[in-house]
């Protein structure tokens, strides 16, 4: 089945720089990425996804990017804020045997003032 | 939509005891999944259901936890008998699609065992 590695599991930046989280996944029939943000105490949400019909997608401050052939996707922020300290899971779904998505392991990123 | 319910919120039970943790998923979605998360294991998948049927039971962990899905407006996870191991956040997700699209996860349950 699929598997999904993420890295780092933990990441400090200072407020104002870029962040960047990487997953591989191992299944190169998969088609759907996800990124969830869940901040402390809450709940995981969708702040991201993409197929794999398109190598980047945008949305203000974050992005994330495919790479099918080396089968990695990461995400990118921009211009951090104190709001962006939370932990991300990326994911990818299983489309050989049992569907479902499966998720990385997850970053902690803190902004630091 | 208010979103996907769960409750309770927190739970502190004994060893031994039976837990049951309730799920209402947003009304038209096809699919409930119940996770779990642990600092150790992360995210994982329990269970998933599809129009109330349970498709995918892989994940649930041992012969002491259990899901049912009665109607497309609520379903159920339980643990008997609970052990400390269990004590982990909960959580009830739903969506259209299975796994090609945004799962709308609940507010977890935060259960301990002691």
């Amino acid at each position: 089945g699929e598997n999904v590695e993420q890295h780092p599991s933990t990441l400090s930046v200072q407020e104002g720089d870029s962040a960047v989280i990487k997953c591989t996944y191992s299944d190169s029939a998969s088609n759907y990425f996800p990124w969830y943000k869940q901040e402390l105490g809450k709940r995981p949400q969708l702040i991201i996804d993409i197929r794999s019909n398109v190598g980047e997608k945008k949305d203000q401050r974050i992005a994330v990017t495919l790479n099918k052939t080396a089968k990695h996707f990461s995400l990118h922020i921009t211009e951090t804020q104190p709001e962006d300290s939370a932990v991300y899971f990326c994911a990818a779904n299983s489309v050989r045997g049992a569907q479902k998505l499966v998720f990385g392991q997850g970053t902690r990123l803190t902004i630091n003032p | 939509d208010a979103g996907v319910i769960q409750s309770p919120r927190h739970e502190v039970t004994e060893m031994g005891q039976e837990v049951t943790l309730r799920c209402k998923p947003i009304s038209g979605h096809d699919y409930l999944f119940w996770y779990r998360q642990t600092m150790m294991r992360g995210l994982e998948l329990l269970i998933y259901f599809n129009n109330n049927v349970p498709i995918d039971d892989s994940g649930m962990p041992e012969d002491r936890f259990s899901a049912k899905m009665p109607n497309a407006s609520f379903s159920t996870l339980k643990i008997q008998p609970s052990e400390p191991r269990d004590s982990a956040v909960y959580f009830c997700a739903s969506s259209l699609v299975l796994a090609g699209g945004e799962q709308f996860f609940g507010p977890g349950t935060r259960l301990t065992v002691l």
